[in-house]
């Protein structure tokens, strides 16, 4: 198993610019989450989906951000119009229907707007 | 999710043991304890988790106190490779999904 993959790696935009991140959860896992890892802030939860459909979205931080999962392999997380403090470290985890197995994370995407 | 307590960093040497406690003074007798860890530029990995009996698996060992109320972490045989921040999160297995990291203890092992 590949893992939960994320792209792209690296991003760097202008501020203003639409920014599009991608995940593709591990193959059988129900739940997927994006979190947001910054210095200040560490580790923020901002949406989970289970099996494709948002569940709980009250960490995305602005109208700004949106999220959407397609279909079982595939998620995206948009940020229009892009700002510097949006600049994090975006991560992208997926689990089983069982929670006591723990979360897979990817690698991250490290996005700075400048 | 109950509040943990790590310290914030530690070294180990080599091929020697590395023993992470944490505390947990207020956990909930539903709550597990899991870990996790974050090497520099990677995303967290789940390392192991336990309820009250001591867990082991291929990565470590989870020694958790009668009371509950601490637990360690162990690294039989650490490497290079350990180096990272480890992560003592209290939580159940029900109920709202945001994993709360904390600080975590950055463990750096000593060639």
């Amino acid at each position: 198993d590949a893992g939960v993959i994320q792209s792209p790696r690296h991003e760097v935009t202008e501020m203003g610019q639409e920014v599009t991140l991608r995940c593709k959860p591990i193959s059988g896992h129900d739940y997927l989450f994006w979190y947001r890892q910054t210095m200040m802030r560490g580790l923020e939860l901002l949406i989970y989906f289970n099996n494709n459909v948002p569940i709980d979205d009250s960490g995305m931080p602005e109208d700004r951000f949106s999220a959407k999962m397609p279909n079982a392999s595939f998620s995206t997380l948009k940020i229009q119009p892009s700002e510097p403090r949006d600049s994090a470290v975006y991560f992208c985890a997926s689990r089983t229907s069982d929670r006591a197995l723990g979360y897979t994370f990817g690698s991250g995407t490290r996005l700075t707007v400048v | 999710d109950a509040k943990t307590t790590q310290p914030p960093s530690m070294d180990c040497a080599e091929g020697r043991a590395a023993n992470l406690p944490c505390n947990h003074s207020t956990i909930s007798g539903n709550e597990y304890v899991y870990w996790y860890r974050q090497i520099h530029s990677q995303g967290p990995q789940y390392i192991i988790h336990g309820l009250k009996n001591n867990e082991t698996n291929e990565m470590a060992s989870l020694i958790i106190t009668e009371d509950r109320k601490s637990s360690t972490l162990i690294l039989p045989h650490a490497t290079l490779r350990d180096t990272a921040v480890y992560y003592c999160i209290a939580r159940s297995n029900f109920g709202n999904e945001k994993l709360t990291f904390g600080t975590g203890t950055r463990l750096t092992i000593i060639p």
